[in-house]
């Protein structure tokens, strides 16, 4: 069974920075591209990065450029996103999210979802 | 920002069929294949429909995905309580280099 558990949210205040971590297991997490995926309260899904099954490619979106990294560590099974420069707007639940493709592309789905970590930015 | 966009809500009564469209450009949706993913209340977005038009496992025949052009769609038929939901287009966006939703709908069953 494919799981995806997410860790490291928490309240932090505006300038500050988080790092959040998603656990994988149930499938060979080398073969796969991975995402974050934001939730703000309310509000629709916001894809935030991704990052192909080598960590070869790795893209962002613009409201994340700059302030957010993402890496992954295919010998622990594990998928990282580091905030810096946290904002008011970054408060959100984030998924962690496994694209069933090695790279991000044409046919790409975002085949398997975590429960998300809630992240509280203070202003 | 989204770049897809819906309407955001439907409603209809039990057994009745909703539609929900979803609007994009030639960079996603006129070039990619289109995913639809159901949120249930308090819960995280699954898989309904991909590459277009079809079903995961598990998901009945109630649910249909078609493409057109820029635009794609979602029918639900047989309209149930438990359908209540919001519902998310996506795609890959060959511009942006990015995945892509849409602004959601909210399902509501009368």
């Amino acid at each position: 069974e494919v799981q995806l558990v997410e860790s490291g949210g928490g309240l932090v205040k505006s300038g500050g920075s988080l790092r959040l971590s998603c656990a994988a297991s149930g499938f060979t997490f080398r073969s796969y591209s991975l995402n974050w995926v934001r939730q703000a309260p309310g509000k629709g899904l916001e894809w935030v990065s991704s990052i192909s099954s080598d960590g070869s490619y790795i893209y962002y979106a613009d409201s994340v450029k700059g302030r957010f990294t993402i890496s992954r560590d295919n010998a622990e099974n594990s998928l990282y996103l580091q905030m810096n420069s946290l904002r008011a707007e970054d408060t959100a639940v984030y998924y962690c999210v496994r694209d069933h493709l090695r790279r991000p592309g044409s046919l790409s789905l975002l085949d398997y979802w975590g429960q998300g970590t809630l992240v509280s930015v203070s202003s | 920002q989204s770049v897809l966009t819906q309407a955001p809500s439907a409603s209809g009564t039990p057994g009745q069929r909703v539609t929900i469209s979803c609007s994009g450009s030639s960079s996603n949706i006129g070039s990619n294949t289109v995913n639809w993913y159901q949120q249930l209340p308090g819960t995280a977005p699954k898989v309904l429909i991909y590459r277009n038009n079809e079903r995961p496992s598990g998901i009945p025949d109630r649910f249909s995905g078609s493409k057109s052009g820029t635009s794609a769609s979602l029918a639900i038929s047989g309209l149930q309580s438990g359908d209540e939901a919001d519902y998310y287009c996506a795609a890959w966006d060959d511009s942006l280099n990015a995945h892509v939703f849409g602004t959601g709908t909210q399902v509501t069953v009368l």
